[in-house]
């Protein structure tokens, strides 16, 4: 159990366009889902929190309106890199959390690995 | 804010050999996870710790969070092949935080057959 998916697992675009990120709780409902960001041989940095059907909270420093989230479900979030540039490319993980009796547990996706031309 | 220290940052042992990875906390851990991470991949949870002085144990690994509760140690013993990767110590931010975790910078293990 508790299965986190994301899709795609890789992505090339070109500058300026959209690309969307999926992320799915396979098994359970994730009342919170996380986004996070990797770049080579570093930690992962915590981009947004996201609440189903509430608005998601930013860390200092992401744009909100270049990385659009969407939680429309118990099971799905969405992270909408706007007008991508070559700095966006990046690993892109989310994790989700909220499986009834272990909601202090977190399960990682197995990450998008995006890269802007 | 938190932050998490992981020491050391690399380390490079011979199948079978025994291995400790620290990680210190600038403030009280209410919650503190390690994970296990491939390269380009996402992360595999191994243990969480949350009370003073807790072990966990899981085949040859094993964590314990230290009575302060600002310090973990992950010590994995005859170490394999399987065991290379990045390990990840995070940690659960009190308050109302909503759960997000902090991260430590990563422990690169690689393990020489």
């Amino acid at each position: 159990g508790a299965v986190v998916s994301q899709h795609p697992s890789w992505v090339i675009c070109k500058s300026g366009t959209s690309v969307k990120i999926e992320c799915r709780s396979l098994d359970f409902q994730a009342t919170t889902m996380f986004w996070y960001r990797q770049f080579p041989k570093q930690s992962l940095m915590l981009m947004a929190t996201s609440n189903e059907g509430s608005k998601a909270t930013y860390e200092q420093g992401v744009e909100k309106d270049k990385f659009l989230i969407n939680h429309a479900s118990l099971t799905l979030s969405t992270l909408t890199v706007t007008s991508a540039h070559p700095e966006d490319s990046s690993f892109y993980i989310c994790s989700a959390r909220g499986l009834a009796g272990r909601a202090n547990e977190q399960f990682f996706g197995p990450g998008t690995r995006l890269t802007v031309l | 804010s938190q932050e998490l220290e992981q020491s050391p940052q690399s380390l490079i042992v011979q199948e079978g050999k025994n291995l400790t990875i620290n990680c210190t906390s600038s403030k009280t851990l209410y919650g503190l996870y390690w994970y296990k991470q491939k390269y380009g991949e996402g992360l595999i949870f191994l243990m969480m710790l949350q009370k003073g002085g807790e072990e966990k144990s899981h085949e040859k690994i094993t964590a314990k969070l230290d009575e302060k509760k600002q310090q973990s140690s992950l010590h994995i013993t005859a170490s394999q092949p399987s065991h290379a990767g990045i390990y990840l110590c995070g940690a659960d931010e009190r308050g109302n935080q909503g759960g997000k975790l902090i991260f430590g910078q990563g422990t690169e293990l690689s393990v020489k057959p």
